[in-house]
This record gives structure tokens, C-alpha cells and sequence, in this order.
């Protein structure tokens, strides 16, 4: 059975500090990685990652993917409160490509 | 604000009622989500069209019944609702079917079924 696995489940920080969000996947004939950020309402779309070892970057967030090892890190340095929210990772096999299997999210509080 | 825009944004409604949820994109896309995610849960796909077509069902039951009525609505009639789906409902859109394209998600309704 197709799964994403995310840790830790939260965190706390305070502001200032990088935090690095973990994501591993079991998915038959992956196509492709999205993280996206959830605050109160939608997800919004951060990244998605196809290939193995290339960042992607956009300001102070950054993500890779290790297909090899089946997992993606999403880094988010310098942290601020605004950064607060939780964290979903979701992959797309091929085949199924309209089909998203989401991991149960991080929960980031980013404290003053 | 995202650019799926979702109607309404609450609804609150007893198990005999009918209902509809509805939701709208002008990006262009082809390709239409529906969701239900529980509190502290992830999104759980319920329905995707494509081009217009039902392409994926997970099993809903018939008290939910989703239709497309052009490339960029997309409604989710309620009937007979019952307590546990009680949720935020999330529309997404993307570009089309197997396109590489993320999905964009609306803001949701979040639905109190009495």
C-alpha cells in the first residue's frame, strides 16, 4: 500500500532559529513530491520535486528529493512567526497522476 | 485569497437537508478535486473530473454527489448528510490529467452537519 510518512509530527521553535521538516514515501511508480503549507484554510502550494538532487528554492524555504533513499526535506531557515502552520507532503505516482497520497503533516509553531 | 474560490465558506445544516457546495477556477485548468479533511487529518481525495468527466471516485457515498457543469465549476450536492461528515470540504484545480502540474487548492467550506 502506497504511504507518506512525515516527522517530527510538530515542533517548536523560536524565531530565528532553521528548522528542517522530514518526509518519506513508499509509492509504486513515483511521479513526483509537492510540499504544501497549510495555515487555517487551503494548502498552499510551496514546491514539487521530480528529480533526485536538485533544490529547489524560494526565499527562506528550501526542498530536495533523494529517490534513492524515498524521502524529501524541506528546510525553512531563519524562522518567523508567520511561518507557523503545518506542513503537508504529498506524492503522485504515475499512472494516477490526478490522485495526491498526503502524509499526516508537521505542525510548526514558530514562537517570539 | 487563492484563485479557486469556494461558496460558501460555512454551512451549517440538519441530516434531512439538501445542499450544495460550490466552487469555481478561471486559471484555464482541466482537471477538478473535491476533498473532505477532518481536524488535525490530511486532505482525503473524494472525486476528480477531467475535462469536464468523472474520472475518479473513492467509494463516496451517495449522499455526496459531485457535478461538473463547465471546465471551470464545479458543485458537490449534499442529501441525508449524517454527523461524522461534518469536515472542511477543499476544492482543487490543476492544469490537466498526467501534466506534472500541482494541484491549487480554495479555502474550503467548512461544513456542521446537525
Amino acid at each position: 500500500e502506497d504511504k507518506v510518512v512525515q516527522s517530527p509530527l510538530s515542533l517548536v521553535v523560536h524565531e530565528g532559529d532553521t528548522v528542517t521538516l522530514n518526509c518519506s514515501y513508499e509509492v509504486t511508480n513515483f511521479r513526483s513530491l509537492l510540499w504544501y503549507k497549510q495555515e487555517k484554510k487551503a494548502p498552499t502550494f510551496l514546491f514539487m520535486l521530480t528529480s533526485s538532487g536538485i533544490e529547489k528554492k524560494s526565499g527562506r524555504l528550501s526542498s530536495i528529493l533523494d529517490k534513492k533513499e524515498l524521502f524529501s526535506i524541506l528546510n525553512i531557515t531563519a524562522t518567523q512567526t508567520g511561518d507557523s502552520a503545518v506542513y503537508l507532503c504529498a506524492v503522485e505516482a504515475e499512472g494516477n497522476t490526478d490522485k495526491l497520497i498526503f502524509g499526516t503533516g508537521t505542525r510548526l509553531q514558530v514562537f517570539p | 485569497d487563492t484563485e479557486v474560490t469556494q461558496t460558501p465558506k460555512h454551512l451549517v445544516m440538519g441530516m434531512t437537508n439538501k445542499k450544495s457546495l460550490k466552487c469555481e477556477q478561471h486559471m484555464g485548468h482541466r482537471a477538478m478535486y473535491w476533498y473532505k479533511q477532518k481536524a488535525k487529518k490530511p486532505p482525503e481525495l473524494m472525486f476528480v473530473y477531467s475535462y469536464e468527466k468523472l474520472s475518479i471516485n473513492e467509494s463516496v457515498p451517495s449522499r455526496f454527489s459531485p457535478e461538473c457543469p463547465n471546465s471551470s465549476l464545479l458543485n458537490l450536492h449534499l442529501h441525508a448528510l449524517q454527523p461524522e461528515d461534518s469536515a472542511l470540504y477543499l476544492c482543487a484545480s490543476s492544469q490537466g490529467s498526467g501534466l506534472g502540474q500541482p494541484q491549487h487548492f480554495g479555502d474550503g467550506t467548512r461544513l456542521s452537519i446537525l
